[in-house]
């Protein structure tokens, strides 16, 4: 079963606006990590959040956790075309040692 | 360095048959996992490797499904008898400490 749910599940932006995606979770966790996964392509990690962490920024994005909610937000700010892709949150629990859970994704298309 | 690899990439098979995903990870990664990803999904958890301990099977969806990690390094998933549910994307990570994990492409299974 999956750890995390995504929302939106679909997310279309014009290119240089904000795109926020959230991700819920189910267990208590020892951190939490986005990825990026291109059409075709592996997933590529972008940024991790450890669970005793707030919030963290790294470039364009930043990332919020609120582990009383049991949930994450990934921002990314300035959208631009090369952003279009598939964005999963993942998570690794105390309870499952060290099996990583993903969520099932936000697909955010940016529109020239 | 060299990312994770996997082949095929692409593999059509007829229901019934086996068929073998082979996964070559970051040279000295400890870790290994194996998901499944249907069409526009999340991630399944499949199987996770760590060094020398017994794996972690808890995701393999039935006992068609089996992997094994030889020397600590190249991976294989065999499905045999495959059927027409088992079509997806298979993907493999591999990681040095547990977080972030690092995906190869993997490999599109169609089974007809």
């Amino acid at each position: 079963s999956q750890q995390g749910e995504e929302d939106p599940q679909a997310l279309s932006i014009q290119e240089g606006e904000n795109a926020t995606m959230n991700c819920s979770y189910k267990t208590s966790i020892n951190n939490l990590q986005w990825y990026r996964q291109n059409s075709g392509r592996g997933l590529v990690h972008l940024i991790l959040i450890r669970s005793n962490e707030r919030e963290k920024h790294s470039g364009r994005l930043r990332v919020t956790l609120d582990t009383s909610k049991k949930s994450s937000s990934l921002l990314i700010t300035a959208s631009r075309a090369a952003d279009t892709a598939s964005y999963f949150c993942a998570t690794l629990s105390y309870s499952s040692a060290s099996k990583i859970i993903f969520g099932s994704g936000t697909r955010l298309s940016i529109r020239p | 360095g060299a990312g994770v690899s996997q082949s095929p990439s692409n593999k059509v098979t007829e229901k019934g048959k086996d068929v073998e995903l082979r996964c070559d990870p970051i040279s000295g990664h400890t870790a290994l996992y194996w998901y499944r990803q249907s069409l526009g999904q999340g991630l399944e958890f499949l199987i996770y490797f760590q060094g020398n301990s017994a794996p972690d099977k808890s995701g393999l969806p039935s006992d068609r499904f089996s992997a094994e990690r030889t020397g600590g390094s190249v991976s294989t998933l065999t499905i045999q008898r495959t059927q027409q549910e088992d079509s997806a994307v298979y993907l493999c990570a591999s990681s040095l400490s547990l977080v972030p994990l690092h995906f190869g492409n993997g490999t599109r299974l169609t089974v007809t």
